[in-house]
């Protein structure tokens, strides 16, 4: 199975930059994602991490450390809007998506 | 961009009765499709792989005669829930892609309670 673990919760200000790790542990790897979740609704995609590396999309930027089973997704200029749970999942090698069990952040004023 | 549409988007059944889920990729012909609950602050658990022409590849602890899962077409992938109990009550969603996709495409989520 597959073991992947982020932080539950993270707060921040209005303005700010917010990093939010992941490390995973899988049988095979085909990609990492990170998807944005508001409440009630159905997961949005943010970024698509293959190879080792940044990625960067904007004010949202993900890296990936295939050795290190460690990637980060990091927020920049954070707005009020971007308050929600963002999910790390992990493909293997049977090309099966595993869900992070979420983290919630929370933007202030 | 492809477009999953996913329906209903809530539904209220009541105990001992059978909900139909609808999955449908719009724009591209998804072989494989894949169905995902979600509890209350939980992550999405990986329920089932329905691949188009065969039967679905369920995951451990998921029971098949409860959720049916028909993925007659290309386009179309159906969950249905049977003899539904309150505890099945949950955020279900599809998710679709061609062969090896570089990214998961995700339906709308249907809020089932059951009563």
């Amino acid at each position: 199975g597959q073991n992947i673990d982020q932080p539950t919760e993270m707060t921040a200000t209005e303005g700010a930059i917010v990093q939010i790790n992941c490390t995973y542990q899988t049988s095979g790897f085909n990609g990492l994602f990170w998807y944005q979740q508001h409440a009630g609704e159905a997961p949005t995609f943010l970024s698509y991490n293959v190879l080792d590396g940044l990625e960067e999309k904007g004010r949202f930027s993900s890296f990936l450390s295939r050795s290190k089973g460690y990637s980060y997704l990091l927020l920049k200029e954070l707005q009020m809007k971007d308050s929600a749970s963002y999910l790390c999942a992990v493909r293997d090698g049977d090309y099966k998506l595993s869900f992070g069990a979420g983290t919630t952040v929370t933007v202030r004023a | 961009g492809a477009v999953v549409s996913q329906h209903p988007s809530r539904v209220i059944c009541k105990s001992g009765t059978s909900v139909k889920i609808e999955c449908r990729s719009l724009d591209f012909q998804a072989t494989t499709m894949f169905w995902y609950r979600q509890f209350p602050k939980q992550s999405l658990m990986l329920m089932a792989t329905s691949n188009e022409g065969s039967k679905a590849t369920y995951e451990q602890g998921v029971e098949k005669d409860k959720f049916l899962i028909n993925h007659a077409s290309l386009t179309l992938s159906t969950l249905t829930v049977t003899s539904a109990h309150p505890e099945d009550s949950s955020f279900y969603i599809c998710s679709a892609g061609v062969d090896r996709p570089t990214e998961a495409f995700f339906g709308q989520g249907t809020r089932l309670t059951v009563v």
